[in-house]
């Protein structure tokens, strides 16, 4: 059965700074891994996909790392502002849905 | 584009009684999943359609739950005889036909059982 951990469970960062959020997954046999941030009573948004056979993945000041072999995921956010607040869950691709990790709640301080 | 839209968005009930969700995607799109999203934790899978087809349904499904999509357009998923431990949010989403890895989610549905 896929499991999906993320560390650390709450983060809270002064603006501007650089952050690393990380993501594990149990089994390596996964078909792509996304990153999806959440804001309080809201949907989620997706942010990142990352396939299977890609390592990495960029959108303006988001990073997604994607290592299978280790079962692990990184999503780095440069120059942090408070509008990035918000919880940031990683999911990985497990057949035809979802299995998705119990999040990463950021704060940025202004 | 109206997005996914899921009606209500809060529902309190007394435990025993029975609730309906709709959720209406996103025009054109084939795929439809239902999640639910307890306090603290992320989304869990219940189930997926493709058009109308039920195709696949967690464990979590208990008998008292029941999911539709008669003609592959919105979907309604019925909680029969509700339990403090369905409180949770419920959450839809859909995805384009040819592109399954896109998945637009809904603003949820909330439900509190007292």
């Amino acid at each position: 059965k896929q499991e999906v951990t993320q560390i650390p469970a709450a983060l809270s960062v002064p603006e501007g700074e650089n952050l690393v959020l990380n993501c594990s997954f149990t089994d390596s046999a996964i078909y792509n891994l996304q990153w999806f941030r959440q804001d309080p009573g809201k949907g989620l948004t997706s942010l990142l996909l990352i396939q299977s056979s890609q390592r990495e993945q960029t959108s303006g000041r988001l990073n997604a790392s994607l290592d299978k072999s280790s079962g692990r995921s990184t999503l780095y956010i440069a120059a942090s502002q408070p509008g990035d607040s918000a919880t940031y869950l990683c999911a990985v691709w497990d057949g035809n849905k979802l299995v998705f990790g119990a999040g990463t709640i950021l704060r940025v301080k202004s | 584009d109206t997005g996914v839209s899921q009606d209500p968005r809060h529902k309190i009930t007394k435990r025993g009684q029975n609730v309906t969700f709709r959720c209406d995607p996103i025009s054109e799109h084939n795929r439809l999943y239902w999640y639910r999203q307890t306090l603290g934790q992320g989304p869990e899978f219940l189930t997926y359609f493709q058009n109308e087809a039920q195709l696949e349904k967690s464990r979590l499904l208990s008998d008292r739950f029941s999911a539709e999509r008669p003609k592959g357009s919105f979907s309604t998923l019925e909680i029969q005889r509700t339990e403090q431990g369905d409180s949770a949010m419920y959450l839809c989403a859909s995805s384009p036909p040819g592109h399954p890895y896109e998945q637009y989610f809904g603003p949820g549905t909330r439900l509190t059982v007292t």
